[in-house]
């Protein structure tokens, strides 16, 4: 079956780099996207960015000069790496698939916390 | 950007009412939106695609309409279970991909 789950740690210092791992199985990452949204403690969604089935990539405009999202397909691992975090980075971040539009999984989350 | 405005942002209802949430969207996205559901502690979870499509293994108290910019989904005969925070999201105009602020929905 569909599975997405994130992974990393949950506990980064103010001004450094967060690296996290969305581990997929049951379905492809060439055939699907592979997106992040993340959600600040108690608020919405925000999408963060995606890598499409054909490895391109796109961000969302407010965290392009951070943001990285890559991929090993033979792994079925997508990878997050933000840099230059600040206390407001802080929550749940997750890592869900779409084919076309909706986003119909998504991982557990994981939840991230910039803090000194 | 599609900017997308989510009400109410909290709903209090009786166990058996229906209720409705409401999404419109800053231009004409032509039905490609989704809503999905956000149990406290969980991860959201797809209930309606493409604006009126239910999800597999949704209950079909839950329904979506709208065309345009405006957008509805309406839960009938609420059931304790329903307890969870709503969002819209708009896939038509991408990127980026943007969702509504939001609907708690709690039992009166």
């Amino acid at each position: 079956q569909v599975q997405l789950k994130e992974s990393g740690p949950g506990l980064v210092q103010p001004s450094q780099t967060l690296s996290l791992t969305c581990t997929v199985s049951g379905f492809s990452l060439t055939s699907y996207n592979v997106h992040w949204v993340r959600q600040p403690p108690g608020k919405g969604l925000e999408w963060m960015g995606v890598i499409w089935s054909g490895g391109n990539t796109d961000y969302n405009s407010a965290l392009k000069p951070r943001l990285s999202i890559s991929r090993d397909t033979s792994k079925s691992q997508v990878f997050l790496t933000m840099n230059s975090l600040q206390t407001e980075d802080t929550g749940i971040y997750y890592c869900n698939r779409n084919w076309l539009g909706e986003f119909d999984y998504w991982g557990q989350g994981v939840m991230v916390t910039v803090s000194s | 950007d599609i900017q997308m405005t989510q009400s109410p942002a909290s709903l209090s209802a009786s166990l058996g009412e229906t209720v409705t949430i409401e999404c419109r969207a800053s231009e004409d996205i032509y039905s490609n939106l989704a809503w999905y559901q956000q149990k406290p502690g969980n991860s959201p979870q797809l209930l309606i695609y493409d604006a009126n499509s239910l999800a597999d293994g949704v209950p079909s108290r839950f329904s979506g309409s709208g065309s345009g910019t405006q957008y509805s989904l309406k839960i009938n005969s609420l059931q304790s279970e329903d307890v969870a925070s709503y969002f819209c999201q708009q896939y038509n105009n991408y990127p980026p991909f943007t969702f509504g602020s939001g609907t708690k929905l709690e039992i009166k």
